[in-house]
């Protein structure tokens, strides 16, 4: 079963600490996607890559930063984590050529307190 | 960019049928998009229909496309506990890129 795999359900972690969120798929997708959800809000736009060691802001990028360095893995970085950062943050993948018969994929996602 | 509404929440007796409307602003959006996404899980796509369709039926699900109006609806017949969860409107905008309603969150009364 395809799958995208985040690395921890669960986080608490104090303000101005360094938060990596950790994800993994195997599908061999070119593209990946980091969402925030938050209610009412819907899923925002963090960054986005479509392909290996590049990135792009998507909607909300500040305080945030990305790391590529293989096509499987899309880590999401918070630099100094501060308590608007709480949230539940969702990876995606997709493929070049299958995005728009297949839309994305998601993880589970990983909701982080930051206290 | 492209905006997408949705209303908040949905209430619906099991049995009968729902129905999610969802606006967008983008014309040119070809590929719109239902998720679901049950409590503590990540999202998971229902179904979606290309835009040069009015209509696209799979099983329960009939998903309505009103192009000129920018109006999309997903309608659940039968609607079950199961099924209680939000639902997510997304239209594809430039660069295969999806952009995310706010969700509906349908409670289904037993």
């Amino acid at each position: 079963d395809v799958k995208v795999t985040q690395s921890s359900r669960y986080l608490v972690k104090r303000t101005g600490e360094k938060v990596f969120l950790e994800c993994v798929q195997d599908m061999d997708h070119e593209n990946m996607f980091w969402y925030r959800q938050d209610p009412g809000l819907g899923l925002r736009l963090i960054y986005f890559s479509y392909d290996v060691k590049m990135k792009e802001k998507g909607d909300i990028p500040e305080g945030y930063s990305v790391s590529r360095e293989k096509k499987e893995r899309f880590s999401l970085i918070l630099e100094s984590a501060s308590t608007n950062q709480t949230s539940m943050y969702l990876c995606a993948s997709s493929s070049r050529t299958g995005t728009v018969h297949y839309g994305y994929t998601f993880g589970s996602g990983t909701r982080l307190t930051v206290v | 960019g492209e905006d997408v509404e949705q209303s908040l929440f949905l209430s619906v007796r099991e049995g009968d049928s729902s129905v999610i409307n969802c606006t967008y602003t983008d014309s040119s959006s070809t590929y719109l998009y239902w998720y679901k996404q049950e409590p503590g899980a990540g999202l998971q796509l229902l179904t979606y229909i290309f835009s040069n369709m009015d209509m696209k039926q799979d099983q329960r699900l009939t998903v309505l496309l009103n192009k000129k109006d920018k109006h999309l609806s997903l309608r659940i017949a039968d609607t079950q506990t199961g099924d209680s969860a939000i639902y997510f409107c997304a239209p594809i905008v430039a660069g295969n890129k999806l952009t995310f309603g706010g969700g509906t969150r349908v409670l289904v009364k037993p």
